[in-house]
């Protein structure tokens, strides 16, 4: 059974960092793209990046280009969501998601979702 | 980058009814485009793939159809269980990714 589990909820202050994880299991971790999608509060969903754990090769939406890193660690079949100093517009919920395959960007398996609270 | 607008963004309909939302795309693209639905507190739930093709385990009352820059989801007569909000998503490669603006279905 395919499964994404994020890791939980966190409350940070503006200015600090974080790093968000997205643990895979039940398929082959490095043959599928996986990509993380932002819900701000009350709001649509938007595209942040994707990561083929393969080969690590990763693209970025232009909004977040600069704005957050995307990584994976194939040995342990994790994705990972970071920010080096935080602001109060990243408070959202930020979703892990797998591609259908290798070559196609729908994405049909989702985490639960991680819950970051920016707040001073 | 390639905008996809969604409309309605809400509509109101009743058990049974046959609902229809659109995406429309600012640049044709070969039918690269999923839907998603989504409800209050749930990670979105993949419905359709490549504009057509229907996920294992959706019931066969929800259609997707079209191509070029515009797109179709239909449910053929609307459940209890699909009131929810409604995402596209085009896919027309992989730096290039982007949703709708979704579409919320109410009880009328």
């Amino acid at each position: 059974e395919v499964q994404l589990v994020q890791s939980g909820a966190e409350v940070k202050k503006p200015g600090e960092s974080l790093k968000i994880s997205c643990k895979a299991s039940g398929y082959s971790f490095t043959s599928y793209w996986i990509g993380w999608v932002r819900q701000m509060p009350g709001k649509g969903l938007e595209w942040m990046g994707i990561i083929y754990p393969g080969d690590s090769d990763t693209r970025y939406s232009p909004s977040f280009q600069g704005q957050v890193t995307i990584s994976a660690d194939k040995s342990i079949s994790t994705a990972y969501l970071q920010w080096g100093s935080l602001k109060a517009s990243d408070t959202a919920m930020y979703y892990c998601a797998r591609s259908g395959d290798s070559t196609s960007c729908y994405f049909d398996y989702w985490g639960q979702g991680t819950l970051v609270t920016v707040s001073s | 980058d390639i905008q996809m607008t969604q409309s309605p963004s809400t509509l109101s309909a009743s058990v049974g009814d046959r609902v229809t939302i659109t995406c429309r795309a600012s640049q044709s693209f070969i039918s690269w485009l999923a839907w998603y639905q989504q409800k209050p507190g749930e990670a979105p739930k993949l419905l359709i793939y490549d504009a057509s093709s229907l996920e294992s385990g959706v019931p066969s009352r929800f259609s997707g159809s079209g191509s070029g820059t515009e797109f179709t989801l239909t449910i053929s007569s609307l459940q209890p269980d699909d009131f929810a909000t409604y995402y596209c998503q085009q896919y027309n490669g992989y730096s290039k990714l982007t949703f709708g603006g979704g579409t919320k279905v109410e009880i009328k």
